[in-house]
């Protein structure tokens, strides 16, 4: 079946540097999502992908939907600890508007 | 506007038991879904509905039913509940855009143990 797999599972990271999660699909998808969700919390909506390489920032955060539409990324440039949380990518199942996510990466940040 | 209420929040309960999750939400939104949450397995989706009156299986639905007998609530069923079912439950919506999927709106989750 449609699967979407994300890595890393989990990083811990220095505060102020870098961070990066990708999502590969089984599948072309027609969009991609990205979630955060806090410890403790419920995923919130970061962003939609929906066109062949685009590229959308929010402040340090940097996202990609690769050409083929089967992969996409987040970027954290220079983390911070408000930045911890799961991040999830999510893409449309096969027939319907139902999303599929990934198993998403936990990030840690130490100050 | 609470957006989207799940209630219970927790729940313990002994294998065979049943329960009932309700979902309310007061956007008006056409879509409703149930995911289930484990460790190291992200968001896994259990039914969904496209509007009232209407459900469909997910990726994993056996061992649940739900019902959408009112717009603003989805409701998720155990009938007889398995340790296996031992989750961290979230209700979502979104309205229905057509073909490009809606962002979702998360409740605030329901944590059940089944013992």
């Amino acid at each position: 079946g449609q699967q979407v797999m994300q890595i890393p599972q989990y990083q811990h990271v220095q505060e102020g540097e870098d961070f990066t999660t990708y999502c590969n699909s089984s599948t072309t998808l027609s969009n991609i999502q990205w979630y955060k969700q806090r410890p403790g919390g419920h995923p919130v909506f970061l962003i939609q992908l929906v066109k062949s390489g685009e590229v959308k920032k929010q402040k340090r955060l940097t996202f990609q939907f690769g050409e083929a539409k089967k992969n996409s990324s987040l970027h954290i440039t220079a983390t911070q600890t408000t930045d911890v949380g799961t991040y999830f990518c999510a893409g449309p199942m096969e027939y319907g508007n139902k999303l599929v996510f990934g198993a998403g990466t936990i990030l840690r940040v130490k100050s | 506007n609470a957006g989207v209420t799940q209630t219970p929040k927790f729940r313990v309960l002994k294998t065979g038991q049943s329960m009932t999750l309700l979902c309310a939400q007061d956007m008006n939104h056409e879509y409703m879904y149930w995911y289930r949450q484990d460790p190291g397995m992200g968001l896994r989706l259990i039914h969904y509905s496209v509007g009232e009156g209407t459900t469909a299986k997910g990726e994993v639905p056996d061992g649940y039913n739900v019902s959408r007998l009112k717009k603003q609530n989805f409701l998720l069923g155990l009938e007889s509940a398995a340790p296996s079912q031992t989750s961290v439950y979230f209700c979502a919506t979104s309205r229905d855009r057509g073909p490009v999927t809606g962002e979702l709106f998360f409740g605030e989750g329901s944590r059940l143990t089944v013992l």
